[in-house]
């Protein structure tokens, strides 16, 4: 079993929508949960970090975490073609990242 | 966040030669990483590179192979070595910074090894 696993995609959402990335983590002391955004070419940028169970909400982005059933999440609102990218999952379980391999999504117009 | 550089932003390299990567950072930071991501795939930590320590290397990477240097608080290197061509990849630096466990990478080297 993979430490962390996203589903690769894509994922393709019409502009306006909720896109929602999903991600799962075999560590169950992971006490530090991360998204990042990664644009084709580019290298990853940090949008979202959530330490707690339950929502966090950032503008559009909210992230939602349940350690009981070591689950992340990233719903993205109002979807919009530039959020057109890979989103990669990471958990931090002791004193490192752990990323996924990352979901491509797709925002048409 | 902190303002991350890196030298160079790609290369071709031939095999059998080694490569230096730079990664310069705008602020003092104590916790510098270095990841390689090859082509479709997610990322791989490498080493951490504390100032004033040895790197501390993942399982799979070896000093001998990706030595590292890290003079001080706002700079490092990732020296890829005897390169073949499974070494291209891209190389990124990140730094921790702000809150703890927060990493935010460099722009990346992207190296091809012919």
């Amino acid at each position: 079993q993979k430490e962390v696993e996203q589903n690769s995609g894509p994922l393709s959402v019409p502009e306006g929508a909720i896109a929602s990335l999903n991600c799962t983590y075999s560590d169950r002391g992971s006490q530090s949960f991360f998204w990042y955004r990664q644009y084709s070419g580019k290298s990853p940028e940090l949008i979202m970090f959530i330490y707690s169970n339950g929502d966090k909400e950032d503008g559009r982005f909210t992230a939602q975490l349940n350690k009981a059933s070591q689950y992340v999440s990233l719903l993205i609102r109002d979807s919009q073609p530039s959020d057109s990218a890979t989103y990669l999952c990471a958990v931090m379980p002791t004193d490192k990242l752990i990323f996924g391999t990352g979901t491509r999504l797709q925002v048409f117009p | 966040s902190a303002v991350i550089s890196q030298k160079p932003s790609r290369d071709i390299c031939q095999r059998g030669t080694s490569l230096t990567i730079q990664c310069q950072v705008d602020s003092q930071v104590t916790m510098m990483f270095w990841y390689r991501q090859q082509p479709g795939q997610s990322l791989t930590l490498i080493a951490t590179a504390n100032q004033g320590s040895e790197a501390t290397y993942e399982s799979g990477f070896v000093i001998d192979k990706f030595p590292i240097s890290r003079p001080n608080l706002t700079f490092s290197t990732l020296t890829v070595s005897n390169m073949s061509p499974e070494d291209s990849s891209i190389y990124l630096c990140s730094v921790e910074t702000g809150s703890p466990y927060e990493q935010y990478f460099g722009p990346g080297t992207r190296l091809t090894v012919t």
